[in-house]
């Protein structure tokens, strides 16, 4: 079965250094992987997706299907960037997507 | 705008009483999806639906079910609340490709 797995549960940095957050996924077939993203006191929402291939937020992820990641990556984070992070996985023609558990992204000033 | 609405944004109920859970979109999309929401575990899907009737287990169904009787509408149903169905509850809805989902702000239930 597919499977998403985010290595960090809390994850901490400065304002303004870059930060990467991990997503790895075991499917043997061709996925499509997104991640979305919910602001305290917000609701869940897409933030991106692999097919895109678009910054969003000054955000971007690519698909590495050798090493089976999909991180997200941002040069220069802000303090509005904290939030809790999923990243999902979608398989075939399935009409329901997998989650990770989630990283808990800080941004400090 | 899409719009999710969740009937209660907190509930509490003992263990044993039925529990329902009503979600509705406004957006007329064909999807629809119950969630748990718990620290660590992340998102965990419970069931959803592709129509009305229509219904399918997702990772975690055992103690939940649910009822389509309208497209607008999906109700999740805990027959007997127990302590470890304490958890927020997220509804969302899509088109047919589940690509971009829209949520709901959640039920935080409390089953004491």
């Amino acid at each position: 079965a597919q499977r998403v797995t985010q290595p960090e549960k809390l994850l901490s940095v400065f304002k303004g250094a870059p930060v990467e957050l991990k997503c790895n996924y075991s499917y043997s077939g061709s996925p499509e992987l997104f991640w979305y993203v919910q602001y305290s006191r917000q609701r869940l929402q897409l933030l991106l997706r692999h097919i895109s291939r678009e910054s969003i937020k000054g955000f971007t992820a690519d698909l590495n299907k050798g090493e089976t990641s999909f991180h997200l990556k941002k040069p220069f984070a802000q303090e509005e960037d904290s939030a809790m992070y999923y990243c999902a996985l979608k398989v075939g023609s399935a009409r329901q997507l997998t989650f990770g558990s989630g990283t808990q992204l800080t941004v400090l000033p | 705008d899409v719009k999710v609405t969740q009937s209660s944004r907190y509930l509490v109920k003992r263990t044993g009483e039925k529990v329902f859970l009503e979600c509705v979109q406004d957006m007329d999309h064909e999807n629809m999806f119950w969630y748990r929401q718990d620290p660590g575990l992340g998102l965990r899907l419970i069931y959803f639906s592709y129509d009305v009737k229509m219904k399918e287990k997702g990772d975690i169904p055992e103690g939940y079910s649910v009822s389509r009787e309208k497209k607008e509408r999906f109700s999740l149903i805990l027959e007997s609340a127990s302590t470890n169905q304490t958890s927020m509850y997220l509804c969302a809805s899509s088109l047919v490709n589940p690509d971009t989902q829209y949520f709901g702000p959640g039920t935080r239930l409390t089953v004491l």
